[in-house]
């Protein structure tokens, strides 16, 4: 079976500070791992994903994420948090196929 | 042209009506997909087409029924619907299988207010 799950359904951060968004998964095979995100009203668009290769992955709008097998984690980051990143966050996990599995998602507030 | 368009954008209807949204896609991708999302909530996947043929039916009520003419375009049909299924309904479309990375693309989404 497989599963996402995202720690903390609300997180809010000065702007200027850390952005760590968290997501494990759990999956039968080595899954791809994507981030998206939605602003109000609109769809998701993709930040970032992990296929293969190097386990760091830089994304769009400065966000980076690390795969980390041994703890089954695709945690997001950004270094400094700008005001434009207040969004839902959803990681989501395609172990192969066709099928998306999404976290829960994760508001980002960030407060001026 | 890397880009999903919904139409219409907002759409409002009683629960006699029947109504369709529209979802098109220029890319070559030959998986498409309807997602329904609640507000604060993740999308629920609805049904994924495969090469025109619908591969994922996740148990979704008869009064939607979705429909792919040809492989750029995806509609929804909807007849008789519930207060209950208003939502923002998101189209996607993805790469279809083997080495593909399978990400998905999403659609900017149809809000549906049913009365």
């Amino acid at each position: 079976a497989q599963s996402v799950t995202q720690l903390g359904s609300h997180v809010s951060v000065s702007e200027g500070a850390l952005v760590l968004l968290r997501c494990n998964y759990s999956s039968s095979v080595p899954p791809y791992l994507f981030w998206y995100v939605q602003y109000p009203n609109q769809g998701l668009q993709l930040l970032l994903k992990y296929t293969t290769g190097a386990t760091l992955v830089k994304g769009i709008n400065g966000f980076e994420a690390e795969f980390k097998k041994s703890e089954t984690s695709f945690h997001l980051t950004k270094p400094s948090a700008h005001m434009s990143d207040a969004a839902e966050y959803f990681c989501a996990v395609n172990p192969r196929g066709n099928q998306f599995y999404f976290g829960t998602g994760t508001s980002l507030t960030v407060i001026p | 042209d890397t880009e999903v368009t919904q139409t219409p954008k907002h759409l409002v209807m009683g629960m006699t009506n029947k109504k369709s949204l529209k979802c098109e896609q220029h890319m070559g991708h030959r998986a498409m997909y309807w997602y329904k999302q609640k507000a604060k909530k993740p999308p629920e996947l609805m049904f994924v087409y495969s090469y025109e043929k619908l591969s994922i039916n996740e148990s979704v009520p008869s009064r939607f029924s979705p429909e792919c003419p040809n492989s750029s375009l995806l509609n929804l049909h909807l007849h008789a619907l519930q207060p209950e299924d208003s939502a923002l309904y998101l189209c996607a479309s993805s790469q279809e299988g083997g080495a593909s990375y399978n990400e998905q693309f999403f659609g900017p989404g149809t809000r549906l207010t049913v009365l």
